[in-house]
């Protein structure tokens, strides 16, 4: 099993759209879950932290169920410059991490 | 807003050469890492470092690379003897801690 699974997509969605991605994990100790986006050739930049509780930055809904090893991230009323891949990470320890990324989902924002 | 950087941002070199990614880390930040990603693959962990030594590293990170912290800002990649399979983009990040990593634009090694 991979550490990290997702559907790689492509998902292509039309703007306004609401889109969610899933993304499951494999270490049950794992600490921390992220979910970062990449543009084409650029670097990973963190979109939001995942806390158990689920939480909510303006558009974007992340969700965390550690019982199923399972991360969410919901995506309302897409816009065009939400075009990306969109990678799940998680983390082992706090502070020192080493970080395990699975392979992104892409998605691509029609208008 | 602070930022990672590293240089160069493109490196082309033959292979057996030696290549030396540089990077300066956000100032304030204590954790930090090289991470690399191959075309159309993921992201990869490679190296942690905190207080001047490294604290952890990936089984691709073999005895062909080293990480050094020569002064108080930058944090320098090392491949001793380059092989095709090490082109990639090599990503340095840091964290102040608690996980959340901000990641310099990237350094692409191509390998001929």
């Amino acid at each position: 099993r991979k550490e990290v699974e997702q559907d790689p997509g492509p998902f292509n969605v039309p703007e306004g759209a609401t889109v969610a991605f899933n993304c499951t994990y494999s270490n049950s100790a794992s600490q921390s879950f992220f979910w970062y986006r990449q543009d084409c050739r650029k670097e990973p930049k963190l979109l939001m932290s995942v806390y158990s509780s689920g939480n909510e930055d303006g558009r974007f809904t992340a969700q965390l169920n550690r019982a199923s090893q399972y991360i969410s991230l919901l995506i309302r009323d897409s816009k065009l410059s939400d075009s990306a891949t969109y990678l799940c990470v998680v983390g082992f320890n706090f502070g020192n991490e080493k970080l395990t990324f699975g392979t992104g989902t892409r998605l691509t924002i029609i208008p | 807003e602070p930022e990672v950087t590293q240089t160069p941002s493109h490196q082309v070199t033959q292979m057996g050469q030696e290549v030396i990614l540089r990077c300066v880390p956000i100032s304030n930040h204590l954790y930090f890492y090289w991470y690399r990603q191959i075309l159309g693959q993921k992201v990869e962990f490679l190296v942690s470092f905190y207080n001047n030594e490294i604290s952890e590293k990936s089984e691709i990170f073999d005895d062909q690379f080293s990480v050094e912290r020569p002064d108080g800002s930058n944090f320098t990649l090392k491949i001793r003897s380059t092989k095709l399979e090490d082109s990639a983009m090599y990503f340095c990040a840091s964290s102040l801690a608690g996980g959340v990593l901000t990641f310099g634009a990237g350094s692409r090694l191509t390998v001929l």
